[in-house]
């Protein structure tokens, strides 16, 4: 069965720090991974995605995540934390031959000014 | 194309009412998906279409949950009768079956937030 864990329900940084989320999958095979964002009231927008291509997969505003096989990993880190970077960050998994997207529990991103 | 678009946005009703959400999936998606998001459980998936047959509903609740795909662009989950437990954002997501493995991403709409009283 498929599944992804991500670890700390909450992260706290301070502006202009290094954003670190951690996301762990298990799978047999390598999945797709995906890392979405949800601000207040709003529904879930895809930050970046994992496809089997290059391990290092840039998104938008500024994050960017790395596939390690070897680790079962996908974290999501961005060089310097922006005030509007606070939000909920969902780590999700599809398998390659399945049809369904397993969702994290998410991590609450506060940005400290 | 404008994306998932869902309806109603915020949805207050007694409980017992008969509550419905809509859905309209992005043109030529294939899967349809209904999650609920709260805050103990977090975002559940509740069932799945593909081409508008429904795939996997074991994450429906209760038998007062029903969901229905009558065509390739409208979706309508059902709550009949409602309670204050199903208070909640419900969200729908498309996505299409990629060419390689596996599906691209699912987009989402902007949910519906339900509150039944």
């Amino acid at each position: 069965a498929q599944s992804v864990t991500q670890l700390g329900s909450h992260v706290s940084v301070s502006e202009g720090a290094l954003v670190l989320l951690r996301c762990n999958y298990s799978s047999s095979v390598p999945p797709y991974l995906f890392w979405y964002v949800q601000y207040p009231n709003q529904g879930l927008q895809l930050l970046l995605k994992y496809t089997s291509a290059a391990t290092l997969v840039k998104g938008i505003n500024g994050f960017e995540a790395e596939f390690k096989k070897s680790e079962t990993s996908f974290h999501l880190t961005k060089p310097s934390a922006h005030m509007s970077d606070a939000a909920e960050y969902f780590c999700a998994v599809s398998p390659n031959t399945g049809n369904q997207f397993y969702f994290g529990t998410g991590t609450s991103l506060t940005v400290i000014p | 194309d404008a994306g998932v678009i869902q309806s109603p946005r915020h949805e207050v009703t007694e409980m017992g009412q008969e509550v419905t959400l809509r859905c309209k999936p992005i043109s030529g998606h294939d899967y349809l998906f209904w999650y609920r998001q709260t805050m103990m459980r977090g975002l559940e998936l509740l069932i799945y279409f593909n081409n508008n047959v429904p795939i996997d509903d074991s994450g429906m609740p209760e038998d007062r949950f029903s969901a229905k795909m009558p065509n390739a662009s409208f979706s309508t989950l059902k709550i009949q009768p409602s309670e204050p437990r199903d208070s909640a954002v419900y969200f729908c997501a498309s996505s299409a079956y990629g060419t390689g493995r596996g599906n691209t991403e699912a987009f989402f709409g902007q949910g519906t937030r339900l509150t039944v009283v």
